[in-house]
């Protein structure tokens, strides 16, 4: 199976735009996890989306959003970009067993983006 | 508020030896436990787990230990490897009131490994 996938990899925007990043699942899998990860902060979950619904929300200000689309595939948006905004962004993916333990989740390689 | 923490940033070891990583957490709800390992410049890799009914789980080299009562656990790599230095990140996940909430992982900042040669 293909792993998770991630585009772009790498960005650089500046400040006061908005940007898009994608994130394609492993194949079967129904939920899909957004995390920055900066070095200070570790891992910072975003949200989490499960059959086109947002799950799960991380303490995020509004200027992060994200979707599902009937085909697992995930999206999510910054707008009016901060340079406290350049980071790693990583997607990981689940099968989404709905009352299972198993966290297990797999990550793709994430996308860089910069922030000048 | 930190729920998961990883109180050594880093971690230096010789090849052959053990490696221990340490984890400490908060919410005694969490009841799901992860290590995950990254290389720079890629995602996250899932190592082993253990669910809070266990004490001790083993994967080849690594075994993951779990105090319920102290709220720690522990990974164990042995004999070390120069290929595993990495960051290694903890995570914990619970039950929330609705069964349908427990898939949030929370997780430590990481410890970076260096096992040298």
């Amino acid at each position: 199976k293909a792993g998770v996938t991630q585009t772009p990899r790498y960005l650089i925007k500046t400040r006061g735009q908005q940007v898009t990043l994608s994130c394609s699942p492993i194949s079967g899998h129904r939920s899909v996890s957004w995390y920055q990860q900066t070095p200070g902060q570790g891992l910072q979950f975003l949200f989490e989306y499960f059959s086109e619904t947002q799950r799960n929300k991380g303490n995020f200000p509004g200027r992060f959003s994200g979707r599902q689309f009937s085909n697992s595939r995930s999206e999510m948006n910054v707008s009016t970009l901060e340079l406290g905004d350049s980071a790693l962004y990583l997607c990981a993916s689940s099968p989404g067993a709905y009352v299972s333990s198993t966290d297990t989740q797999y990550f793709g390689p994430g996308t860089r983006l910069t922030v000048l | 508020d930190q729920q998961v923490k990883q109180n050594s940033p880093s971690l230096s070891v010789q090849e052959g030896r053990i490696s221990i990583l340490n984890c400490d957490y908060t919410n005694s709800m969490f009841d799901y436990f992860l290590w995950y390992k990254k290389y720079p410049a890629e995602g996250p890799t899932f190592l082993i787990s253990i669910s809070s009914i266990k004490d001790k789980n083993e994967d080849g080299r690594f075994t993951v230990f779990l105090n319920k009562s102290a709220k720690h656990l522990s990974l164990h790599i042995v004999p070390s490897q120069p290929g595993d230095s990495a960051v290694y990140f903890c995570a914990a996940s619970g039950k929330g009131r609705n069964a349908g909430n427990n898939r949030k992982l929370i997780w430590g900042l990481g410890t970076s490994l260096a096992v040298n040669p």
